[in-house]
């Protein structure tokens, strides 16, 4: 079936930092997804991106977070500067459209943060 | 606000049981609900979602009913395979909402 791929699989980094997460969505997609899983808890919505826009976010969504898909490229999440608390697994998904449909997920980046 | 309950943390048996995973959900609005499933290392993958009230769906084995009285969407199986042992998520989305609203996942481990 389609595929989400992430890149990389695990980001170590220390506190401070730069990090870009990278998300291949399926190709016929539309609707792209960031979501948010910090160790033992349930995964949380952060964005979603339509159009070139942020479409909705949630207040997981810091300023220190933004997404963009260039040039119909990867569909990236960016914190600059990252914060211990940001360490999570990151899933990316991506629909063909809204309405009840299915959203596609990727295998999820694990980031630390030291 | 919208929220999703999944009781069980952890959800162990033997080959060939039935299963039955418990989900609830508190929405003011109309919603679809779902059904993932993660094994290890893998992608969530879409495993069930909801008809209309009170019609049954279907997919490799398992089964779920929406009950709009109940606020529930059980996820069931009649007999279990080796195969099925996994993270299993209840999420909602509220209609045109973009949002999934996950629980906090079901682990089930099957045995022989």
């Amino acid at each position: 079936g389609p595929k989400v791929l992430q890149i990389p699989s695990h980001q170590i980094i220390d506190m401070g930092q730069m990090v870009t997460l990278n998300c291949d969505p399926v190709s016929n997609h539309l609707y792209f997804y960031w979501y948010k899983q910090i160790l033992g808890q349930q995964m949380e919505f952060l964005v979603n991106f339509y159009n070139g826009k942020v479409m909705e976010k949630s207040k997981l969504f810091k300023d220190q977070f933004s997404v963009e898909r260039p040039d119909g490229s990867y569909f990236t999440l960016k914190i600059q500067p990252t914060a211990l608390e940001d360490s999570a697994v990151y899933f990316c998904a991506s629909s063909r459209r809204l309405g009840g449909v299915e959203q596609y997920f990727g295998p999820g980046t694990r980031l630390t943060v030291l | 606000g919208d929220s999703v309950t999944q009781t069980e943390g952890l959800v162990t048996l033997t080959e060939g049981l039935p299963v039955m995973l418990n989900c609830t959900y508190q929405t003011a609005y109309s919603t679809f609900l779902f059904w993932y499933v993660q094994h290890l290392n893998e992608a969530p993958k879409l495993l069930l979602k909801s008809s209309t009230d009170n019609k049954r769906t279907e997919h490799q084995g398992f089964h779920a009913t929406l009950h709009k009285s109940s606020s529930s969407f059980h996820l069931q199986k009649s007999s279990a395979q080796l195969s099925d042992s996994a993270l299993y998520y209840c999420a909602l989305r509220y209609q045109g909402g973009r949002a999934l609203i996950f629980g906090t996942g079901t682990t089930v481990s099957v045995s022989p």
